[in-house]
């Protein structure tokens, strides 16, 4: 069964230093989300991505995240510089046209 | 901007209870609405998608309910086991994405 890829799965990383995250989507679908999700509490959306295309990035802080999906398949998302608060679980989801998402294994992040 | 309520936030039974996981949403304008289950430290796993048009969905054990006009979303769990502990989430699908804190479900053998 195809399934979301993610890496790296967990990042331990000092404050004011760069961290990207990379997802690998289920192959055909073109709508990519990008998720933040704090313990215990609900995943926040930060991006989505339509094949190349962003099309709700409301809720990016984009002084310091930037998202990318260059040829509408994989995408990056980076954090720089990273601050303490930036500690939460990385998710990335895939969908076909507003149907089901199919959320990957996630990233922990944890910023010292 | 869409605000969505689980209730309750965390809810512990003996194995073989029905029970019944609340969802609310205050903007009504979605076009499906999406049931999820997230183990501690893990992805969220798909449970059930209604689409607008729908009242129910059903797989197995779980029926998920629909009210759009209401803003309401029930997802019932038939005959409870402990591989059924987990947070669970409900995610209505509009313009915004957003989730739900969650209920936090454990069943006791």
């Amino acid at each position: 069964e195809a399934e979301v890829a993610q890496s790296p799965r967990y990042k331990i990383t000092e404050k004011s230093q760069a961290v990207a995250f990379w997802c690998d989507p289920i192959s055909g679908h073109a709508t990519l989300y990008w998720y933040r999700q704090i313990l215990g509490q609900g995943p926040e959306l930060l991006v989505q991505f339509q094949d190349e295309s962003v099309v709700d990035d409301s809720q990016l802080p984009k002084d310091r995240f930037s998202a990318e999906r260059l040829k509408g398949v994989d995408s990056t998302l980076k954090i720089q510089p990273a601050e303490l608060g930036d500690s939460a679980m990385y998710l990335c989801a895939s969908s076909s046209n507003q149907e089901t998402q199919y959320f990957g294994p996630g990233t922990r992040l944890l910023v010292l | 901007k869409q605000e969505v309520t689980q209730i309750p936030a965390a809810l512990s039974v003996p194995e073989g209870e029905n029970l019944v996981l609340n969802c609310s949403f205050t903007d009504s304008a979605i076009y499906n609405l999406q049931w999820f289950r997230q183990d501690p430290g893990k992805g969220l796993t798909s449970l059930l998608l209604i689409q607008s048009s729908q009242r129910e969905q059903t797989s197995g054990r779980l029926n998920a309910s629909l009210d759009k006009s209401s803003g309401r979303s029930t997802l019932y769990i038939a005959a409870s086991q402990p591989g059924d502990s987990a947070t669970y989430l409900c995610a209505p699908g509009d313009n915004d994405m957003r989730f739900g804190a969650g209920t936090r479900l454990t069943v006791k053998p």
